[in-house]
């Protein structure tokens, strides 16, 4: 069965510093990958995805997200955070051999401090 | 061009009542699917539809719900008989094959 996990309900960094958002999942086969972003009182908005080729993908608003077969994570980086980016985000991974079915993490608030 | 949109944005109902909140999904996309979010919780995965397949119900959570999509576009979630525990925002998003989601602003439903 898929699942995603986002071990950290929360994740507090002073603006100007580096930022991780983490996740890992489990598929039987093969992956996409998908990060989305919400923010108060707003839908969620895609961010980055992985289908397939460099492991490195870059995404909207400077966040990138690396995909790790050995480690099965797919962590949201971004090099210098804005207090604009606190919001909550939710880590989704489908298997690309099963169903279209996708399944979402808990999610993960950041919050970045001035 | 038009994203995803849900009706109504909010929806009041007593213990008991039958809701039905709709979904217009992008035009052209193939894929649509419905979720619940809860009062800071994650997102739930209720339905998808699929082309002409037939839709992956599993993520239901009881027979009150049911949902339907009509010529391929919009999809109408209806929830019978509700229940407290069924206030969250129901999202609604559609996608191409393989492809991200996009969302809609959801449904805010509260039941008294």
């Amino acid at each position: 069965a898929q699942s995603v996990a986002q071990p950290e309900d929360q994740v507090n960094v002073a603006e100007g510093n580096p930022l991780t958002v983490k996740c890992t999942y489990s598929v039987s086969g093969n992956p996409y990958l998908f990060w989305y972003v919400q923010y108060p009182n707003r839908g969620l908005q895609f961010l980055l995805k992985y289908i397939t080729g460099d492991n490195l993908v870059k995404g909207s608003y400077g966040f990138e997200a690396e995909f790790n077969k050995s480690q099965t994570s797919f962590h949201l980086k971004k090099p210098s955070a804005l207090v604009s980016d606190s919001a909550l985000y939710f880590c989704a991974v489908r298997d690309r051999e099963g169903t279209y079915k996708y399944i979402f993490g808990t999610g993960t608030r950041l919050k970045v401090l001035a | 061009g038009a994203g995803v949109s849900q009706s109504p944005s909010n929806k009041v109902t007593e213990k008991g009542k039958d809701v039905e909140l709709r979904c217009d999904p992008i035009s052209g996309h193939t894929a649509l699917y419905w979720y619940r979010q809860s009062l800071g919780q994650g997102l739930e995965f209720l339905i998808y539809f699929q082309g002409n397949s037939a839709p992956d119900k599993s993520g239901l959570p009881s027979d009150r719900f049911s949902a339907e999509r009509t010529g391929g576009s919009v999809s109408t979630l209806t929830i019978q008989r509700t229940q407290q525990e069924d206030s969250a925002v129901y999202l609604c998003a559609s996608s191409l094959l393989r492809a991200e989601q996009f969302f809609g602003p959801g449904t805010r439903l509260t039941v008294l």
